[in-house]
């Protein structure tokens, strides 16, 4: 089942802040961040397990709500390099890593 | 390291027909995963593989079908091919499989068109 993502979309100017949220159905065993520009890969930003262990970028943050089975995001200070689909990745007790559909950022000078 | 290499990266095939899919994870790297993207559906998850077996499957037809080899490449194989079936078709490797919390890496993917 994928998660579910909001918004779907975003403009931001630079040096503003956002918050991107993910959530499940299931019960999540990890949460995986990732932010793919167009016609490249997704890259990865961030993962978080359960039981509170996370790794990944020191300039992008994220939250993970076990009992809610949710996740969030946050954009500081924005920077232009920042404008990208960020897709977030659940991975339950299937084994499955599902990703949502993606929040489109756009940040402007 | 060298990245994750997916071949071909461009191709266009005719309705019916089938089609090959290439991928070699990183060094090292022994699980690989597929994924389908289209505008407005994400990535959607067709079928993981480690150490040459299938270990979690998507909900996709039989059309769609894979296989890792020893050295842990890994092809996918499209039959029967649809307009639907026109995408982004993402390989992505990791070190281990699931709940390993292993990040995974993406390959640039192969855009397939079905005309």
């Amino acid at each position: 089942q994928q998660p579910v993502q909001s918004p779907q979309a975003v403009i931001l100017r630079e040096g503003e802040d956002a918050v991107i949220n993910c959530s499940s159905s299931k019960a999540l065993y990890s949460v995986h961040w990732y932010r793919q520009k167009h016609g490249e890969a997704p890259v990865f930003l961030m993962i978080l397990l359960k039981g509170g262990e996370q790794k990944g970028h020191d300039k992008i943050s994220a939250s993970f709500n076990e009992k809610k089975q949710q996740s969030s995001l946050y954009l500081t200070a924005s920077q232009l390099s920042y404008s990208g689909t960020y897709f977030c990745g659940t991975e339950g007790d299937d084994y499955k890593l599902s990703f949502g559909a993606g929040t489109t950022v756009t940040v402007r000078a | 390291k060298a990245g994750v290499t997916q071949t071909p990266r461009y191709l266009i095939k005719t309705r019916g027909q089938q089609v090959t899919l290439s991928c070699s994870p990183i060094s090292g790297h022994r699980s690989v995963s597929w994924y389908q993207q289209t505008p407005g559906q994400g990535l959607q998850f067709l079928f993981e593989y480690f150490s040459e077996t299938q270990r979690n499957k998507g909900n996709f037809p039989g059309r769609f079908s894979g296989r890792q080899f020893s050295n842990s490449r890994s092809e996918m194989n499209v039959s029967t091919l649809e307009l639907g079936d026109s995408a982004l078709y993402l390989c992505a490797s990791s070190p281990g499989q699931g709940h390993s919390g292993n990040t995974i890496y993406f390959g640039e993917g192969s855009w397939l068109t079905v005309v």
